[in-house]
């Protein structure tokens, strides 16, 4: 099955720096790779995602890039601001009968410091 | 629309006790999943449901561990007995079925077995 690794699991920042969160995925039939932030006390939520047929994406502050033959994706966040502090999983989702079930990696736990 | 409504948010019991959390996904969706969140092993889907049927339990850990969606808006996760390792976020999210990717998480259950 596929195995999504994800890096930082914590990342500190200062207020208007930038922010990079990392993965990597195992499974080259993996089509599809969505960005969830986590708030304190809610459930996640999707802020961006990209296909493999594209390989970067943005909005506004957010980017995301996807190198399929390295089979790696990340999360750029620019200009940090404290309501950025959250916590941050990719997910990857292959296709077998276009099941639709995505993996998740672990996390990354982003403090933006005033 | 309301989005996915679990309940109760918080749930304390003792050891042996029985649980048991409530989902309602959001109308229309077909797709239902059940996640736990720790601090160890990130979300880890438990079950997912399509059209009511359960497709995929490989990740209940054991047979404490049970969850039916009788209906289209209905879902439960029963827990007996709880253990104090049980202790978790539980999520719920529910997507449309065929060609949906994006997942909507409700707020989740905090789970303190004492």
């Amino acid at each position: 099955g596929e195995n999504v690794e994800q890096h930082p699991s914590t990342l500190s920042v200062q207020e208007g720096d930038s922010a990079v969160i990392k993965c990597t995925y195992s499974d080259s039939a993996s089509n599809y790779f969505p960005w969830y932030k986590q708030e304190l006390g809610k459930g996640p939520q999707l802020i961006i995602d990209i296909r493999s047929n594209v390989g970067e994406k943005k909005d506004q502050r957010i980017a995301v890039t996807l190198n399929k033959t390295a089979k790696h994706f990340s999360l750029h966040i620019t200009e940090t601001q404290p309501e950025d502090s959250a916590v941050y999983f990719c997910a990857a989702i292959p296709r077998p009968g276009g099941s639709y079930i995505p993996t998740f990696g672990r996390g990354t736990s982003l403090i933006v410091h005033p | 629309d309301a989005g996915v409504i679990q309940s109760p948010r918080h749930e304390v019991t003792e050891m042996g006790q029985e649980v048991t959390l409530r989902c309602k996904p959001i109308s229309g969706h077909n797709s239902l999943f059940w996640y736990r969140q720790t601090m160890m092993r990130g979300l880890e889907l438990l079950i997912y449901f399509n059209n009511n049927v359960p497709i995929d339990d490989s990740g209940m850990p054991e047979d404490r561990f049970s969850a039916k969606m009788p209906n289209a808006s209905f879902s439960t996760l029963k827990i007996q007995p709880s253990e104090p390792r049980d202790s978790a976020v539980y999520f719920c999210a529910s997507k449309t079925g065929t060609g949906g990717e994006k997942l909507f998480f409700g707020s989740g259950t905090q789970l303190s077995v004492l």
